[in-house]
């Protein structure tokens, strides 16, 4: 079975501070890791993913996430948040092969102060 | 090129009655995905088509079924309505085989209201 955890259900930052949400994994098998920003009445967009290839893997936007297995965590990081930033954002996870779905965390609203 | 397209976009229903929710994925793309979205669950897979096969089904009752046509195209239908469907249902579509790891995209979604 496989899970995510993400830590913070609300993170409020600074426009231009650091934007940090932090994932967690739980997988048997080697995972695949995702990160979607879904914006109010919207659906889903992808950020980016990580499937065994390099672990810094870099999204759209400025995002960017590392797979670090010893920490099982694929936390994203932004260096400098934009007032367009402030979203919902979900980790989730899936196997190489099988189930064909992915599991969710439980979303962190990032609020942006200006 | 278009993305995917859910029809309607919000539906308001009664307990007991019946609802089709649609769904158009890209064209092209062979898969289908449903997931309930609800504040108090979050994210839910709901079941996955492949040309027009049902190919993995999530943990929900059998009041919840779907289908895929020869286009592609895909409906889940809901009966005998509760007040907890109340939900946002999205449609994902992707191009193969190991449907998320080759990218979902989502359509913007389906708000059903159960009154």
């Amino acid at each position: 079975a496989q899970s995510v955890t993400q830590l913070g259900s609300h993170v409020s930052v600074s426009e231009g501070a650091l934007v940090l949400l932090r994932c967690n994994y739980s997988s048997s098998v080697p995972p695949y890791l995702f990160w979607y920003v879904q914006y109010p009445n919207q659906g889903l967009q992808l950020l980016l993913k990580y499937t065994s290839a390099a672990t810094l893997v870099k999204g759209i936007n400025g995002f960017e996430a590392e797979f670090k297995k010893s920490e099982t965590s694929f936390h994203l990081t932004k260096p400098s948040a934009h007032m367009s930033d402030a979203a919902e954002y979900f980790c989730a996870v899936s196997a190489p092969r099988g189930n064909e779905k992915l599991t969710f965390g439980t979303g962190t609203r990032l609020t942006i102060i200006p | 090129k278009a993305g995917v397209t859910q029809t309607p976009r919000y539906l308001i229903k009664t307990r007991g009655q019946q609802v089709t929710l649609s769904c158009s994925p890209i064209s092209g793309h062979r898969s289908v995905s449903w997931y309930q979205q609800t504040p108090g669950q979050g994210l839910q897979f709901l079941f996955e088509y492949f040309s027009e096969t049902q190919r993995n089904k999530g943990n929900f009752p059998g009041r919840f079924s779907g289908r895929q046509f020869s286009n592609s195209r895909s409906e889940m239908n809901v009966s005998t309505l509760e007040l907890g469907d109340s939900a946002l249902y999205l449609c994902a579509s992707s191009s193969g085989q190991g449907a998320p790891n080759y990218g979902y995209t989502f359509g913007s979604g389906t708000r059903l209201t159960v009154v």
